[in-house]
């Protein structure tokens, strides 16, 4: 079956633009979650969401924000970007969040300048 | 607080010979996940292996296998008969707590980068 598809995989914005991230889970997963991977902080949790609902939040500031639709496709965003931003943005999803392993996207790498 | 410590940045192995990846964690739950994922350079994350708690056994898939070690909180992976296509960057992860708490989210590690050498 279909792994994780992200949207678009590359993407390059200026300080101060935002961006919408995609991620389409493995079908009947209802958990995405979203990671952030950076060399200098490897990867930190975004947020999770399971039936349109946000679960579970990491320590992201409120520039940084998500969605869940009925179809469990996911978006993220994130606005009034900074130069830190610049990171591989991954997507994962489970069948519960809970329990199991996550199946990752390729990721959406954001270069801002 | 760094809850998932690999200490190793780089390793080699030559073809064929057998690797192993530490891995130490810190949780004072009782309950939680260890998981294994490997990252080439196209960015995808690989699921490899995964050691629940309350596992007695030490996991085992394939060439894969977790040296599980609860007391001294280990979990090594140990890869037997590495190919040149094992070589991509290994990341150890956990999932703390029981069914209901820390939904989607796994801590990781900094991960370590491993060459095969033909």
């Amino acid at each position: 079956k279909a792994g994780v598809t992200q949207t678009p995989r590359y993407l390059i914005k200026t300080r101060g633009q935002q961006v919408t991230l995609s991620c389409s889970p493995i079908s009947g997963h209802r958990s995405v979650s979203w990671y952030q991977q950076t060399p200098g902080q490897g990867l930190q949790f975004l947020f999770e969401y399971f039936s349109e609902t946000q679960r579970n939040k990491g320590n992201f500031p409120g520039r940084f924000s998500g969605r869940q639709f009925s179809n469990s496709r996911s978006e993220m965003n994130v606005s009034t970007l900074e130069l830190g931003d610049s990171a591989l943005y991954l997507c994962a999803s489970s069948l519960s969040g809970f329990t199991g392993e996550l199946f990752f996207g390729e990721g959406s790498r954001l270069t801002v300048l | 607080a760094q809850k998932i410590t690999q200490t190793q940045p780089g390793m080699f192995v030559q073809e064929k010979e057998a690797v192993t990846l530490d891995c130490t964690y810190d949780t004072s739950d009782q309950s939680y996940g260890l998981f294994w994922y490997k990252q080439p350079s196209s960015g995808e994350m690989i699921f490899l292996i995964y050691q629940g708690s309350y596992d007695e056994q030490n996991a085992t898939e394939g060439r894969y296998s977790l040296n599980f070690q609860k007391a001294r909180k280990s979990a090594n992976l140990v890869i037997s008969a590495s190919q040149l296509g094992d070589s991509a960057m290994y990341f150890c992860a956990m999932r703390e707590g029981g069914l209901n708490t820390n939904a989607g989210k796994s801590t990781f590690g900094d991960g370590t980068t491993l060459t095969v050498k033909p």
